[in-house]
């Protein structure tokens, strides 16, 4: 069983169009996360739930918006897609510390959803 | 807010010898650290973490990383590199307080000679 799956591994689309990467954590944790990775590697987190709740959102632009039906997924949809979109989206979750909140525990990945915008 | 930085980009060392990727960070208390392993076309796994305590801890495949706080490091180490340790590495940073992602480094990559 795979711990936190994402779906589609791979997606490729052109400019404009809509596209949602879905995300699902079968090990009973409380947070997940979105982060994006960029041609350089660079991990940037976007976005983080706690419970259903959007406890994270850094600077992302509102044509990205995250969608958390209850604690065991975390889908991110996509709007009127940019060149500059192009990455690979990794899904994470985490069982957040009793006194810390979101961020003290070890983060469980997805394989990742590589996006190719044309 | 929290960051980390590696300085080194990219090293090459060869199979057999020893490893030592660097790791700095900047935060105002102790924080959380991490080293992660990224294998091409994969996920993030896990090598090893510091919360607190021994400030050598150890890891998944033979690797150990040494928290320093006078230096605001936390390198990882290990002393005879496999040619499958060829990957992607990540040092990370989660602050020990408040309600904050972690934060990752930009990685360095290593290649493994023969």
């Amino acid at each position: 069983d795979t711990a936190v799956s994402q779906t589609p591994k791979y997606l490729v689309t052109q400019m404009g169009n809509d596209k949602s990467i879905k995300c699902e954590q079968n090990l009973g944790h409380d947070t997940m996360y979105w982060y994006k990775q960029d041609s350089k590697k660079f991990l940037k987190i976007m976005f983080s739930y706690n419970n259903k709740e959007l406890i994270i959102n850094e600077t992302v632009p509102n044509r990205f918006s995250p969608k958390s039906p209850d604690k065991a997924h975390l889908n991110l949809h996509i709007n009127s897609l940019e060149l500059g979109d192009s990455a690979v989206y990794f899904c994470a979750s985490s069982q957040a510390g009793s006194r810390s909140g979101a961020g003290s525990g070890e983060l469980f990945f997805g394989e990742g959803s590589r996006l190719t915008v044309l | 807010a929290q960051s980390v930085t590696q300085p080194d980009i990219h090293i090459t060392v060869s199979e057999g010898a020893s490893l030592e990727l660097r790791c700095n960070y900047s935060y105002g208390a102790t924080p959380y650290l991490f080293w992660y392993v990224q294998s091409p076309g994969q996920g993030l796994q896990l090598l090893l973490k510091y919360f607190s305590g021994d400030t050598l801890v150890q890891g998944i495949k033979g690797f150990e990383a040494e928290f320093k706080r006078s230096q605001s490091s936390f390198n990882l180490r290990k002393p005879s590199v496999h040619w499958s340790d060829a990957a992607e590495y990540f040092c990370a940073v989660a602050p020990s307080r408040g309600r904050r992602a972690l934060t990752f480094g930009s990685g360095t990559r290593l290649q493994v000679q023969p």
